[in-house]
């Protein structure tokens, strides 16, 4: 049954980066013909794609965050990254990460809520 | 970058009324749409995908339908379990992937 788990800091502190890494178990990244994304969830609002990575390492990243975006895959370990550089109050958010299925979000972690603030 | 608009942003009903949510896109998606469900505190749950395929375990009552720029999903039968906040997402554009602002179904 494939599971993604989110983990990291939960408070940071602005314009320092905001690192977050989601576990898969279940499937194996470098051998999946998924891709693997990012969407975040501000409080009390809706949902915002953040990026995509594929098994090759390739990216997709939202336009209104491109600057500040940096994905990675680890096959080692069977995870993927998010990086969100010169953090901000506005980048409260729950963080999920979630499996790319052909486009849509088929499996989602259960989300880890990160604060900037001072 | 295309827009997703649904309507109603909240929508009161009983237990067993019959459910519809809208949503418009801003241009042209096919039928490249996704449904989900969001109860609080929990992650958004895929209902349907290609705007009218049921996700492996999701109830028969819920449906969608639609083309284009408009779709809908239907609960047929509204049960207790799907009070919550439904999502619509297109992925027509694969390069950027947005979202609805949501609608919250809330108990009348």
């Amino acid at each position: 049954q494939l599971q993604l788990q989110e983990s990291g800091p939960g408070l940071v502190k602005p314009s320092e980066t905001l690192s977050l890494t989601c576990t898969v178990s279940g499937d194996s990244i470098s051998r999946s013909s998924y891709h693997w994304g990012w969407i975040r969830q501000s409080p009390g609002k809706g949902l915002e794609w953040i990026g995509t990575i594929y098994r090759d390492g390739t990216t997709q990243y939202n336009p209104s965050l491109k600057s500040r975006i940096t994905l990675s895959v680890d096959t080692s370990k069977n995870q993927f990254s998010l990086k969100l550089s010169s953090a901000t109050a506005a980048d409260t958010a729950v963080f999920y990460c979630a499996r790319h299925s052909g486009g849509y979000f088929d499996s989602w972690g259960q989300g880890s809520l990160v604060t900037v603030s001072s | 970058d295309i827009q997703m608009t649904q309507s109603p942003s909240t929508l009161s009903a009983s237990v067993g009324d019959r459910v519809t949510i809208t949503c418009r896109a801003s241009q042209n998606i096919n039928t490249w749409l996704a449904w989900y469900q969001q109860k609080p505190g929990k992650a958004p749950k895929l209902l349907i995908f290609k705007a009218s395929s049921l996700q492996s375990g999701v109830p028969s009552r819920f449906s969608g339908s639609g083309s284009g720029t408009e779709f809908t999903l239907t609960i047929s039968s509204l049960q207790p379990d799907d009070f919550a906040v439904y999502y619509c997402q297109q992925y027509e554009s694969y390069s950027t992937w947005t979202f609805g602002q949501g609608t919250k179904v809330e108990i009348k």
